[in-house]
């Protein structure tokens, strides 16, 4: 069982601020990482693949890291906005076979 | 919209009986992969099929069976459900079989077993 795990596992923050969560995962047989948008009562939403030690991805106010080696990947919102409330999900796939291990999440709440 | 649907949207049934979720994909994408949701779990893998062949199985029970048509939608089959098998279950699709392309997921099936 791989064991991928996320923090905090929820966090409330002012409109405005900037947050970051984590994802850890085993830092042996990396093959890529995805960050997935998850809002209530909808389906998830791609954000990032990461497949590359030291990548970065950008997409608006939100960013991405990925350190393979150590095995975490951050997530970065810059001025959080109320539309960013939803649970952020991280998933694992090891080489050699496709089998996606997903995080618990990180439930961000932004208060207006 | 992601442009995968899923149905039926909801799913109440009782112990003991077999239910079929139906997925189709993306137009083009010929990779499905089905999720569950159980309370309080995140996403767990269940299974993946690419262009009608099975390409990796994940925590998918023997009661559950999936297959993938040659229209390239997909079925998963529940049997002789139990109370714990009431989960949200998604299904997903990508163009290619490597999983290192993002997933689109379908707006999943709410079974519901009494």
């Amino acid at each position: 069982i791989l064991n991928v795990e996320q923090s905090p596992q929820s966090l409330h923050v002012q409109e405005g601020d900037s947050t970051n969560f984590t994802c850890s995962f085993p830092s042996s047989n990396f093959y890529a990482l995805h960050w997935y948008r998850w809002e209530t009562a909808k389906s998830p939403e791609a954000l990032f693949v990461m497949t590359l030690n030291g990548d970065e991805k950008k997409k608006g106010r939100i960013s991405a890291t990925l350190n393979t080696k150590e095995g975490y990947s951050y997530l970065y919102i810059k001025g959080s906005q109320p539309e960013d409330s939803a649970t952020y999900l991280c998933a694992f796939l090891p080489g050699g076979y496709q089998k996606v291990t997903f995080g618990t999440g990180t439930k961000l709440q932004v208060i207006p | 919209d992601s442009g995968v649907t899923q149905t039926p949207k909801h799913l109440i049934t009782a112990t003991g009986q077999r239910v079929t979720l139906r997925c189709s994909p993306r137009s083009g994408d010929l990779s499905v992969y089905w999720y569950q949701q159980s309370l309080d779990q995140g996403l767990q893998f269940l299974i993946q099929y690419y262009n009608g062949e099975e390409r990796a199985k994940g925590n998918i029970l023997e009661r559950f069976s999936a297959q993938q048509f040659p229209d390239l939608h997909s079925e998963l089959n529940l049997s002789s459900l139990e109370l714990g098998d009431s989960a949200l279950y998604f299904c997903a699709s990508s163009p290619l079989k490597i999983a290192s392309n993002e997933q689109f997921f379908g707006p999943g099936t709410r079974l519901t077993v009494l």
